[in-house]
């Protein structure tokens, strides 16, 4: 099983949709990254969060420790928004993170 | 501070050659991390430096990939005997203690031939 979880793979939602993307880990964490890239480019990073919610624009991301799971929410989705998105947890006593599957966005016009 | 740098960005190559890729990190960053990336999966981690000293190596470095920071500085990942299995994209990330946040580069892409 993996470690870090990503639900859906892929989504596809026309523009202005509410779009969330759900992240589940297994093992004990400090923090959890939410990462977006954009095809053929490189990592971006969104947001990182150790409890309860933060806010970026049109991005909200929030945790819930207990439940070890974490939701990327887009509000009034955009075609620029399509990436795909991938959360990311570091590994207890190690100096590295533990990447989900990633989810491909696309937001259609 | 333009953030992470990384050169190539692509990179065509034939099986058996070696290759080196280089990554510029954020300045005053100390942690400095190498990831590599396959079409549709997510980054693996393959290594990690605290200032000059590799700290951490994954089962995934094998004997034909070796990595250095020799300055604290910038870093060098070189790849010798190039297999097919070896095409990815290669990203360079850093960070400072204490902090938490990570940057990541745009990425180099190999290509072996």
């Amino acid at each position: 099983k993996n470690e870090v979880e990503q639900s859906p793979q892929n989504l596809t939602a026309q523009e202005g949709e509410f779009i969330t993307i759900n992240c589940s880990y297994s093992v004990g964490i400090s923090a959890l990254h939410w990462l977006q890239q954009h095809p053929g480019g490189g990592i971006v990073s969104l947001f990182m969060l150790s409890s309860g919610k933060k806010k970026h624009g049109r991005l909200i991301a929030t945790i819930n420790i207990q439940e070890k799971h974490s939701s990327l929410h887009i509000t009034a989705s955009h075609p620029r928004d399509s990436a795909v998105y991938i959360c990311a947890v570091p590994v207890q006593g190690a100096q590295k993170l533990v990447f989900g599957q990633g989810t491909r966005l696309t937001i259609n016009p | 501070d333009t953030g992470v740098s990384q050169d190539p960005r692509h990179k065509i190559t034939k099986r058996g050659q070696n290759v080196t890729f280089r990554c510029d990190p954020i300045s005053e960053h100390n942690r400095l991390y190498w990831y590599r990336q396959t079409l549709g999966q997510g980054p693996e981690f393959l290594t990690y430096f605290q200032n000059e000293a590799q700290l951490e190596k994954s089962r995934l470095l094998s004997d034909r990939f070796s990595a250095e920071r020799p300055k604290g500085s910038f870093s060098t990942l070189e790849i010798q005997r190039t297999e097919q299995g070896d095409s990815a994209m290669y990203l360079c990330a850093s960070s400072y203690d204490g902090t938490g946040a990570i940057y990541f580069g745009e990425g180099s892409w190999l290509t072996v031939v």
